[in-house]
């Protein structure tokens, strides 16, 4: 157990809709990485936040959107979800040391149909 | 850009064989340098790092040698076992910045008993 929590651990839904997907760091962990793992892709960064600012953006589609919270959970918002965007997807999170190492979450496993 | 290249999978052996995964890179500067592990239906584990050039990662009999001069980050097991069978994931990530990280696309193993 990494300590990384996300939920929920499947989601499927329609075409055109909308899901938030959730993640808690570990506790005392101030940075959250976004991540997207499709079997065409493979495992590809998404966003990062650091202590509820946004620090980096990867491969994010503008109908993606992320947040982080006070509380230092964050959302990974995405919407008018289309087929391709069916992947699981990983939330990590590090504390800011020297030479990061994340610790990842289970994932949560969205399909669009 | 940053990229990680591994060894195509799949990859199949014996149970106590011996087990090399190749991972090369392209990076400016010195990243950091990762293994993690996915074991079926779950996230992914850190299963070892390496920080500097000549740094030797090790962790359940699995080693890698940052071998800055070949840009490599290969991984060896002296005797593998069925629990090994795993998909395995080499990434690199720069010391400053953001430090995301950047996966090779993944080797699947399988050991047979």
């Amino acid at each position: 157990d990494s300590g990384v929590t996300q939920t929920p651990k499947h989601l499927i839904t329609a075409t055109g809709q909308r899901v938030t997907l959730r993640c808690s760091p570990r506790s005392g962990d101030l940075s959250v990485y976004w991540y997207q793992q499709s079997l065409d892709q493979g495992l590809q960064f998404l966003i990062q936040y650091y202590n509820g600012e946004e620090r980096a953006k990867g491969n994010i589609l503008e109908r993606f959107s992320a947040q982080q919270f006070p509380d230092l959970h964050s959302e990974l918002n995405l919407s008018s979800l289309e087929l391709g965007d069916s992947a699981l997807y990983f939330c990590a999170s590090s504390y800011r040391v020297p030479y990061n190492e994340q610790f990842f979450g289970p994932g949560t496993r969205l399909t669009v149909l | 850009g940053n990229s990680v290249t591994q060894m195509e999978g799949p990859v199949t052996l014996s149970e106590e064989a011996f087990l090399t995964i190749n991972c090369t890179y392209t990076a400016t500067g010195y990243p950091s340098l990762f293994w993690y592990v996915q074991y079926p239906g779950e996230g992914l584990q850190l299963l070892l790092k390496a920080t500097k050039a000549d740094d030797k990662g090790s962790n359940k009999g699995f080693e890698a040698t940052y071998r800055k001069e070949t840009t490599s980050f290969h991984l060896e097991k002296g005797s593998v076992q069925v629990s090994d069978s795993a998909v395995y994931f080499c990434a690199l990530s720069d010391r400053q910045g953001a430090q995301k990280l950047v996966f090779g696309q993944g080797t699947r193993l399988t050991i047979n008993p």
